[in-house]
Formats: structure tokens, C-alpha cells, sequence
């Protein structure tokens, strides 16, 4: 079964200093997969997706089947950056499969 | 454009009770998913439609969990009896299809206490 591991609940850094939210996942096909975040008192929202190889608010991720990680990193965090971050899994269109999510704190 | 909405945003019941919510999706998009996010969890799907009918409800608990979309549009999730362990918050979603390239924009969610 589809399974995606976080393995911290909090990350705390300070401002300026690198951060990367850890994304493991368990799946036997070619997985499509996603980080979304939730900011305080916002809904839950796409940040970025694999297939788009895109940057969005200096985060990216890559994609490294051998090692089955998506993980999250920006090179200088911002206090704006807090929220809590989720890793999802997406089974070809349905059985979208979230992680348990990592809170970030960026401190002053 | 107007998100999708949920209502209501809270509610609290005793086990044994009914509960039901509804969404209304964002206008054109044919995918819809409900998913319960238990404190400390991320969400998990419960049930995926497209237009009115179901991809995907294998995690849905079909002994006391209903979903329906009727005219492909608004979508009800209901549950009888709730149990302590449904106390959650119950996510709509919706995109313009399935699919990788298809962005789930989220409601603000149902916060449910069973008491």
C-alpha cells in the first residue's frame, strides 16, 4: 500500500538558516508527489509538485526514487516560511495519500 | 473566483447521533474528495467522486459513512451513528479533473466533536 512518511513533527530553524522538511514514501509504481501547506488560519494549499519542477517561494524539491524521498528545502528560511507542511502521494488520479506533516517554526 | 465552502464549520453531537456536511465545489471542477484529518494526522481520503460518480471510497467506513454528489455538483458526507473516534475535521476538496496536473483546492473544513 501507498505510504508517506514525515519523520519530524516540529522543525524549529532560525531565520536565514537553511531548512529541509524530510518526505519518504513507499510505493510501487512512478509517483507523483506534492507538498502542500497550511499557514495559520488558511486553508489547506498546493506549494509545489514534482511534475512542475517548479520553485515557489525559494522552496523546491527533488525527486530521488533510489532513496523513494521528496524532500522540501529552501536555502535561507524566512518567519513567513511557519506553517505546517504537508507531503502527499498521488496514485495516478485517485488514492491520494497524505503524509502526517511537519510543523516548521522560523524563529527571529 | 469563490472557494469551495463547507458548512457548517463546527458542530458537536453525542455518539449515536447523526451528522452530515456539505460542500459546494468551485464552479467547473468535476473532481470532488472528502477526507478526514484526525488531530496530530494529515488528511486521509475518504471518498474521490468524479461528476456524480465514485473512483475512489475504500477508505470509507460504509457501515456509518454515506457520500453523495448528486447532479455532479454540491456534495453531502454523512455519518450514522457517529462514534468518539469520528471527532475530526472533515476536509472538501475539489480540482477541474483527475489527475497529477490538477491543483485539490481545500474548504476551511468541518470541525466535529462526538462527545
Amino acid at each position: 500500500a501507498q505510504r508517506v512518511t514525515q519523520p519530524e513533527k516540529l522543525l524549529s530553524v532560525f531565520k536565514g538558516a537553511p531548512v529541509e522538511l524530510k518526505c519518504n514514501y513507499s510505493y510501487s509504481g512512478s509517483p507523483e508527489l506534492f507538498w502542500y501547506v497550511q499557514y495559520s488560519r488558511q486553508r489547506l494549499q498546493l506549494l509545489l509538485r514534482h511534475i512542475s519542477r517548479e520553485s515557489i517561494k525559494g522552496f523546491t524539491a527533488d525527486l530521488n526514487k533510489g532513496e523513494t524521498s521528496f524532500h522540501l528545502k529552501k536555502p535561507f528560511a524566512q518567519e513567513e516560511d511557519s506553517a505546517m507542511y504537508y507531503c502527499a502521494l498521488d496514485n495516478y488520479g485517485q488514492n491520494f495519500v497524505f503524509g502526517p506533516g511537519t510543523r516548521l517554526s522560523v524563529l527571529p | 473566483e469563490a472557494g469551495v465552502a463547507q458548512s457548517p464549520r463546527y458542530k458537536i453531537i453525542e455518539k449515536r447521533q447523526s451528522v452530515a456536511f456539505w460542500c459546494n465545489p468551485i464552479s467547473g471542477h468535476a473532481t470532488l474528495y472528502w477526507y478526514q484529518q484526525i488531530l496530530g494526522q494529515g488528511p486521509k481520503l475518504l471518498i474521490q467522486f468524479q461528476n456524480n460518480g465514485v473512483v475512489d471510497d475504500s477508505q470509507l467506513p460504509k457501515d456509518r459513512f454515506s457520500a453523495e454528489r448528486l447532479k455532479g455538483v454540491d456534495s453531502t458526507l454523512k455519518i450514522q451513528p457517529a462514534k468518539l473516534e469520528d471527532s475530526a475535521v472533515y476536509l472538501c476538496a475539489s480540482s477541474f479533473n483527475r489527475g497529477s496536473y490538477n491543483e485539490q483546492f481545500f474548504g476551511p473544513g468541518t470541525r466535529l466533536t462526538v462527545l
